[in-house]
């Protein structure tokens, strides 16, 4: 079985400050992905940045990055350089190898950024 | 490229009747496809997961005859709410995952379709 928490339902940042989103997670399966998704008012599901469990290295894109710590099974987010446009809810997401493609996803967490 | 459409996006219907939802994988062919429900502020529900030419895989606590996927062609699958009630008002997402094997695919969404049973 896999959960996946994101133990802050609201944050706040200002305009081009820095944010970093919390999510631990738990599986069960050795070979498995890790996900952010954003979802703005529109709802559509963007994503925003992916890393292969298997890789050390932090995955980076663009403003966004995150903080792999696999023994602690922790995965945060941080955006750099806040945009307006990065107002969103942002959901963590799991998935294991051998799960078919299944995502197991967090709470979400609802992010406000003040201009 | 990878887009995912649904439609409806939005629909109303009067309690007692079926809709369907159609989710298209536009630019790729989906092996998977998946659906979710979505409450206000809170997280997507992955409801099942289905594979083309092969029935749906529902999650525990989804009664598959209330909830009904077909997913005959590589490209397209469809969620039927029958004898809908109100309390299957929500929004549903479906999302598709191409390619074969590995997780290396990822899973690109649908915008999305707002059911209102009144």
């Amino acid at each position: 079985a896999q959960t996946v928490t994101q133990s802050q339902p609201e944050m706040s940042v200002q305009e081009a400050e820095t944010v970093t989103l919390s999510c631990t997670y738990d599986t069960s399966e050795s070979d498995y992905y890790l996900f952010w998704y954003k979802q703005p008012p529109s709802r559509q599901m963007i994503l925003v940045i992916r890393q292969e469990a298997y890789k050390q290295q932090n995955a980076t894109e663009n403003r966004f990055s995150v903080n792999f710590q696999k023994a602690a099974k922790s995965f945060s987010l941080k955006i750099s350089d806040s945009q307006l446009g990065d107002a969103a809810m942002y959901f963590c997401a799991c998935g294991g190898y051998n799960q078919g493609g299944k995502l197991i996803f967090g709470q979400g967490t609802e992010l406000s950024v003040k201009p | 490229g990878a887009v995912v459409s649904q439609h409806p996006s939005r629909v109303i219907c009067k309690s007692g009747t079926s809709v369907k939802i159609e989710c298209r994988s536009l630019d790729f062919q989906a092996t998977t496809m998946f659906w979710y429900r979505q409450f206000p502020k809170q997280s997507l529900m992955l409801m099942a997961t289905s594979n083309e030419g092969s029935k749906a895989t529902y999650e525990q606590g989804v009664e598959k005859d209330k909830f009904l996927i077909n997913h005959a062609s590589l490209t397209l699958s469809t969620l039927t709410v029958t004898s809908a009630h109100p309390e299957d008002s929500s929004f549903y997402i479906c999302s598709a995952r191409g390619g074969q094997g590995g997780f290396s695919n990822e899973q690109f969404f649908g915008p999305g379709t707002r059911l209102t049973v009144l």
